[in-house]
């Protein structure tokens, strides 16, 4: 069955704080994405990656840097953590076809964040 | 302009109503498109994916009109357990290869 995790469900910082957000697949994913989502803006894309060691920003990178060491993993940091950074984010993979994002997508469980 | 947009809602139907979704995009270069669903603090998972030649899947019908640019979700003979957030997703070429999700449009189905 297809699995993506997240490092936590809830998690509360303080403004400043450097914060890592954890992403794991089980399915051999080549393409893994983080997005943030907040009512009335849906889904908003903020890095992705289609291969280890490798990232491209997306609509909203700001603030925000990511690390892919192993194809299995991806993570999120939030460098210096701030109060408009409070959001539901979440973890994505999908495999890759002809062209990238065709797939389905498979999330993870998400992260809300809530920086005080 | 939005690049993709949705009646955010919400819809409020009785159980076995028929409710239908529309989802607009602005690409004409977009390839391809799919509706995902979203449970309340859940989530998206996907629910079907859109063809030109529309598609069905149990109570579920997808269509696109491309000279419209929108796809359409009906729902017939509307379940409680239909009632969440539907997320029109669209894939197309915008400087790169690019996936767009919709704000999502909320289902109410009450007895």
């Amino acid at each position: 069955d297809v699995k993506v995790t997240q490092s936590s469900r809830y998690l509360v910082k303080r403004t400043g704080e450097k914060v890592f957000l954890e992403c794991v697949q089980d399915m051999d994913h080549e393409n893994m994405f983080w997005y943030r989502q907040d009512p009335g803006l849906g889904l908003r894309l903020i890095y992705f990656s289609y291969d280890v060691k490798m990232k491209e920003k997306g609509d909203i990178p700001e603030g925000y840097s990511v690390s892919r060491e192993k194809k299995e993993r991806f993570s999120l940091i939030l460098e210096s953590a701030s109060t408009n950074q409070t959001s539901m984010y979440l973890c994505a993979s999908s495999s890759s076809g002809t062209s990238p994002s065709t797939d389905t997508q498979y999330f993870g469980p998400g992260t809300r964040l809530t920086v005080l | 302009r939005k690049e993709v947009e949705q009646d955010p809602g919400p819809f409020n139907v009785p159980e076995g109503a028929t409710v239908a979704f529309n989802c607009t995009y602005s690409n004409s270069a977009s390839q391809s498109f799919f509706w995902y669903r979203q449970d309340c603090r859940k989530e998206p998972k996907l629910l079907m994916s859109v063809y030109s030649s529309g598609n069905e899947d149990g109570r579920f019908t997808a269509q696109l009109n491309r000279a419209s640019q929108y796809i359409s979700l009906l729902i017939r003979d509307s379940k409680l357990s239909d009632s969440a957030t539907y997320l029109c997703v669209v894939n197309g070429l915008t400087g790169g290869f690019k996936t767009i999700f919709g704000a999502g449009t909320r289902l109410f189905v009450k007895a």
